[in-house]
């Protein structure tokens, strides 16, 4: 079992809905990061926390919102997606901001209508 | 500018065959380490390895083992006698401080393990 929960595993949202995406970690890592993945192709970096503040935001349009309310959560807020953003959302967290050794969850599998 | 290829985009191969998945990385800097990842079908990235620039022993770990070549800029991951559990999208993937720091991955290999 993989030590990043992230909730929900999947999620269908329509165009206008507004929902979230959560992660958790508690190996007391300290930094976080959201990945986009489409299929078959490598994850892209969106964001990265450094002791939760934002430190890399990939240019990442403004309808994804991260959030890191402590050290062990992240959150990925989402509104007015398009069909495009549909993709595996990931979560990872590593113990610094350049070790690349990550910690990934399972994803949350993202549909938008 | 650093880039990592993974020419090999599918491999299928019989069970207890061994098989070994290409990688090959372009990078300015001296010093950069590099990285083997799985991914299941479950969805997370499993960390394998990671190998610094200066560091070109080749690793053995059980069933898996990597041949690192700084002159072909190659890093190359072999597994033995595979298993149906061996089935997985494998990225290698590159980090150095031109990047910032993040990892740059290859398009990865999806591995089929046949019984």
């Amino acid at each position: 079992d993989t030590e990043v929960t992230q909730t929900p595993k999947h999620l269908v949202m329509g165009m206008t809905n507004k929902k979230s995406l959560k992660c958790e970690q508690h190996m007391g890592h300290r930094a976080m990061y959201w990945y986009k993945q489409k299929a078959k192709k490598p994850p892209e970096l969106m964001f990265v926390y450094s002791y939760e503040k934002l430190s890399i935001n990939e240019s990442v349009p403004s309808r994804f919102s991260p959030e890191c309310p402590n050290s062990s959560l992240l959150n990925l807020h989402l509104h007015a997606l398009q069909p495009e953003d549909s993709a595996l959302y990931l979560c990872a967290s590593s113990q610094g901001i350049n070790t690349g050794e990550l910690f990934f969850g399972e994803g949350s599998r993202l549909t938008v209508l | 500018a650093q880039k990592v290829t993974q020419a090999q985009t599918e491999i299928s191969v019989v069970e207890k065959e061994d098989v070994t998945l290409d990688c090959v990385y372009e990078t300015r800097d001296t010093t950069y380490y590099l990285f083997w990842y799985k991914q299941p079908p479950s969805g997370e990235l499993v960390f394998l390895i990671r190998r610094n620039s200066f560091d070109e022993q080749n690793e053995i770990s059980g069933r898996y083992s990597w041949n690192f070549q700084k002159s072909t800029s190659s890093f190359n991951f072999t597994i033995t006698a595979s298993q149906v559990v061996d089935s997985a999208v494998y990225f290698c993937a590159l980090i150095n401080n031109n990047a910032g720091n993040m990892l740059t991955f290859g398009g990865g290999t999806r591995l089929m393990v046949k019984p």
